[in-house]
């Protein structure tokens, strides 16, 4: 069946570094990706989102790269901070679909180190 | 900054007891929607709602499970009669505009427990 996953379930970073966190999916009528961020005890937390016609958007601290040839989508943050620490979700809307019906990826667990 | 707001933030239940779980959405979104977190899974959709009707519904929304929208502002999740599988969190969610037009705001979440 369809699918979105994510390769790592943890990330470990130094503050300051740059983090990458990747994401899989298996449909290719996918037209509509986002990544959240979910902090302990809260819901998901819109970071930054990119359509398939595009392969590169640029939030504040954070890219988002779509490649939809090996169907990748990867969120980088820029110089990772202690409040970065959180499960990151890719999650995909299909273009078949309607709504805003997302299906989230398992989640990596981002750990910033001071 | 809006929010969308959600009670109780935890319910604790016997299994076969009804439950409803509330929404405030935010005030100018049209489309509704509830998601749920099993403890240490992926959120999975559930439902979506719009102009007082179910625009779409997975898998897991069997007949157990119902939505309302009582007045202009509420946004209600209710199942029927609980089983130990629906212990997990209940997210409301809710965006201006369909199909990734806009940013989909999620509330803080219900956490069901059913024994």
């Amino acid at each position: 069946g369809e699918s979105v996953g994510l390769h790592l379930p943890t990330l470990s970073v130094q503050e300051g570094d740059n983090s990458i966190i990747n994401c899989a999916y298996s449909n290719s009528a996918s037209d509509y990706f986002i990544w959240y961020k979910q902090e302990s005890g809260k819901g998901p937390q819109f970071i930054i989102d990119i359509r398939s016609n595009m392969d590169k958007r640029q939030g504040q601290r954070v890219t988002v790269l779509l490649n939809k040839t090996v169907k990748h989508l990867s969120l980088q943050i820029a110089a990772t901070q202690p409040g970065d620490s959180a499960v990151y979700f890719c999650a995909e809307i299909g273009a078949e679909g309607g709504g805003n019906k997302l299906t989230f990826g398992t989640g990596t667990q981002l750990k910033v180190e001071l | 900054e809006p929010e969308v707001t959600q009670t109780p933030s935890h319910q604790v239940t016997q299994m076969g007891q009804e439950v409803i779980l509330r929404c405030v959405p935010i005030s100018n979104h049209l489309y509704f929607y509830w998601y749920r977190q099993i403890l240490g899974q992926k959120v999975e959709f559930l439902v979506s709602f719009y102009n007082n009707e179910i625009s779409e519904k997975s898998e897991i929304f069997d007949d157990q499970f119902s939505v309302e929208r009582p007045d202009g502002s509420n946004f209600t999740l209710k199942i029927r009669s609980t089983k130990l599988e629906d212990s997990a969190m209940y997210f409301c969610a809710s965006s201006e505009r369909d199909r990734g037009g806009g940013e989909l705001f999620f509330g803080e979440g219900s956490r069901l427990t059913v024994l």
